[in-house]
């Protein structure tokens, strides 16, 4: 069965850091771009960060680029983001969300369960 | 960026309608546009791609159309497990972005 599996959620105080993961199975997850969207509480979508299949491509939003960062590691079926210097606004579900393609973020057609990262003091 | 409107935000509907719901790009966004579910509490799912093309797995009375700037999602009939919130998303430039939602319930 395919399935994404999140962790690494949790409170944080501003300013602080977090890493969320997201364990793959069921695929061949080096063939795949990954994604990690997010939804803030009541609210739509955000797309905030692509990494390709190599991890050798990576993409942001721009609300958090310079503070997130994307990697793989295809030997581990894992997919992480680190987050520094969380603000109120970066509060959320964080979903990883697995890619159509290779390469660049494309259509999402498998989701984790997501996982909540709340920012506050 | 890419602006992603969607019609209308909410919407009513008896068991058996056709329910249809639009999607409108700030841009040209050729045929690179999705279409998700999401039920309350679960992560969303994907239904269409490419504007047309269905998910396996997604029932056929689901199905997408369009190109260029101008979306449009068709619910042929409505079905109590469609309650959920609707989502387009383009990924024709970066970021990729998703419209607002479009909220189905039943009346």
């Amino acid at each position: 069965e395919v399935q994404l599996l999140e962790s690494g959620g949790g409170l944080v105080q501003p300013g602080g850091s977090l890493r969320l993961s997201c364990a793959a199975s069921g695929f061949t997850f080096s063939s795949y771009a990954m994604s990690w969207v997010r939804q803030a509480p009541g609210k739509g979508l955000e797309w905030v960060s692509a990494i390709s299949g190599s991890g050798g491509s990576t993409y942001y939003a721009d609300s958090v680029k310079g503070r997130f960062t994307i990697s793989r590691d295809n030997s581990k079926n894992t997919l992480y983001l680190q987050m520094n210097s969380l603000r109120a606004e970066d509060t959320a579900v964080y979903y990883c969300a697995k890619d159509h393609h290779l390469i660049a973020p494309s259509a999402f057609d498998i989701w984790g369960q997501g996982t909540m990262v709340t920012v506050s003091s | 960026d890419i602006q992603m409107t969607q019609s209308p935000s909410s919407l009513s509907a008896s068991v058996g309608d056709r329910v249809t719901i639009t999607c409108q790009a700030s841009q040209d966004i050729s045929n690179y546009l999705n279409w998700y579910q999401q039920k309350p509490g679960k992560a969303p799912k994907l239904l269409i791609y490419d504007a047309s093309n269905l998910e396996t797995g997604v029932p056929s009375r689901f199905s997408g159309s369009g190109s260029g700037t101008d979306f449009t999602f068709t619910i042929s009939s409505l079905q109590p497990e469609d309650i959920a919130t609707y989502y387009c998303q383009q990924y024709d430039n970066l970021p990729r972005t998703f419209g607002p939602g479009t909220k189905v319930d039943i009346k």
